[in-house]
């Protein structure tokens, strides 16, 4: 079973600030990883899929960076609001041709007005 | 469309009873799966499917089985409840092309074993 961690666990941050939390995972045989932004009492909702070292995508305020080599990727969020309180997950696949979505742990993210 | 579709949305169950768990999504997905989400432990994958007529097991498939007749439905089976299978329970699809995609998550089923 493949090891993700998320970190922060959570965090709180005050209207406006940016912010960033990382997951981590093991950089062998690599194949791709997915964020998800799940709000409460709701389903999670994809973000975004990355599969090349390098990969930097973009998403409104959200952005996202994929370093396979070293096994991270980061989440950043410029300018937080409130409507981006939300738990952050990420998930990553054991292997080319796996059908297996290992996730983290998740950070939770509380935006203060 | 309706994307993907959980029954029922709550369900109490005493220790020993059966019941199946029902999913459905209308966007012609070949890969269905199954999770829960315990808390502190994220999601965990029970069950998958990559098309019609092909399950495999996921990081917890003990207590649970699945089938897939259609390309539509996925229902997942408690055979005996446990308290232990308190959990919600989501059911994800994708398309299955040969590289990653996006997952498409159904609203859960909240159960409750006593």
């Amino acid at each position: 079973i493949l090891n993700v961690e998320q970190s922060p666990q959570s965090l709180h941050v005050q209207e406006g600030d940016s912010t960033n939390f990382t997951c981590s995972f093991p950089s062998s045989n690599f194949y791709a990883l997915h964020w998800y932004r799940w709000e409460t009492a709701k389903s999670p909702e994809a973000l975004f899929v990355m599969t090349l070292n390098g990969d930097e995508k973009k998403k409104g305020r959200i952005s996202a960076t994929l370093n396979t080599k070293e096994g991270y990727s980061y989440l950043y969020i410029k300018g937080s609001q409130p409507e981006d309180s939300a738990t952050y997950l990420c998930a990553c696949y054991s292997g080319a041709g796996s059908y297996q979505l290992t996730f983290g742990k998740g950070t939770k993210l509380s935006v203060i007005p | 469309n309706a994307g993907v579709t959980q029954t029922p949305k709550f369900q109490v169950l005493k220790t020993g009873q059966s019941m199946t768990l029902q999913c459905a999504q209308d966007m012609n997905h070949e890969y269905m799966s199954w999770y829960r989400q315990d808390p502190g432990m994220g999601l965990r994958l029970i069950h998958y499917s990559v098309g019609a007529g092909i399950t495999d097991q996921g990081e917890v498939p003990n207590g649970y089985n699945v089938s897939r007749s259609t390309t539509e439905d996925f229902p997942l089976r408690l055979l005996s409840a446990a308290p232990s299978q308190t959990s919600v329970y989501f059911c994800a699809s994708s398309y299955f092309s040969g590289r990653p995609v996006e997952q498409f998550f159904g609203p859960g089923t909240r159960l409750t074993v006593l």
